[in-house]
């Protein structure tokens, strides 16, 4: 298994461009989620879906959009993209089994828009 | 709401113990969990705690109090590699995964 993997690892941006960062787990997890963290602050949830044709707003939706044709792929969108968005983002998967929840993070994109 | 306290940074010896702190105020509480983070990586799942008491995995431990709101991660044995950010997160209700909370981070620096 390869887990969550996410491409690219990095990206420079200009403003009021656009482009798709892609996220894919192999583990047949229904449940999968964007974050973004910045400098000294704690993950914040943008998208999150749970499963395939159903996604539904986070924390910190606006600026992002989210498609979930199949379990595997969650591409999260950035259509004009902002200053504000230069941060780190994690795909992550979940899966809970009996009591024991546990979930896994992709390696992140590092998103730089100047 | 949710609010997550956990200290900015800690230092701590190689060899030595050192417990990291977290509480928690929510309005719901399901279980809590616990984060590795090292520079510039993901967060990597350490532990989850639904009941009181002290759950332990090889060097790290993790203890909770639901009634105190009240989480500590216990590291043995500290090794060089421990230098990371621990996480503290809390998850709020059973099923799913998209209303948990994550605290800010410890930064952890162990020193020779």
């Amino acid at each position: 298994n390869a887990g969550v993997t996410q491409t690219p690892k990095f990206r420079i941006l200009k403003i009021g461009q656009s482009m798709t960062l892609q996220c894919t787990q192999d583990m047949n997890h229904n449940y999968m989620y964007w974050y973004r963290q910045d400098p000294g602050m704690g993950l914040k949830l943008i998208y999150y879906s749970v499963g395939a044709g159903i996604t539904d707003k986070g924390e910190v939706p606006n600026g992002y959009n989210v498609s979930r044709s199949t379990t595997e792929d969650f591409p999260l969108r950035l259509e004009l993209a902002a200053p504000s968005q230069t941060s780190v983002y994690f795909c992550a998967s979940f899966i809970e089994a009996g009591n024991q929840e546990t979930q896994y993070f992709g390696p992140g994109t590092r998103l730089l828009v100047l | 709401g949710q609010n997550i306290d956990q200290p900015t940074e800690m230092t701590a010896t190689e060899g030595a113990i050192v417990q990291i702190n977290c509480t928690y105020q929510t309005s719901g509480f399901n279980g809590l969990f616990w984060y590795q983070q090292h520079a510039g990586e993901a967060p990597t799942f350490l532990s989850y705690n639904v009941l009181d008491g002290l759950e332990e995995k090889g060097r790290f431990s993790s203890f909770l109090s639901r009634s105190k709101g009240y989480s500590y991660l216990l590291l043995k044995e500290l090794q060089m590699k421990d230098s990371a950010s621990y996480l503290c997160a809390v998850s709020p209700n059973p099923g799913g995964y998209q209303k948990v909370t994550f605290g800010i981070g410890t930064k952890l620096q162990v020193i020779p």
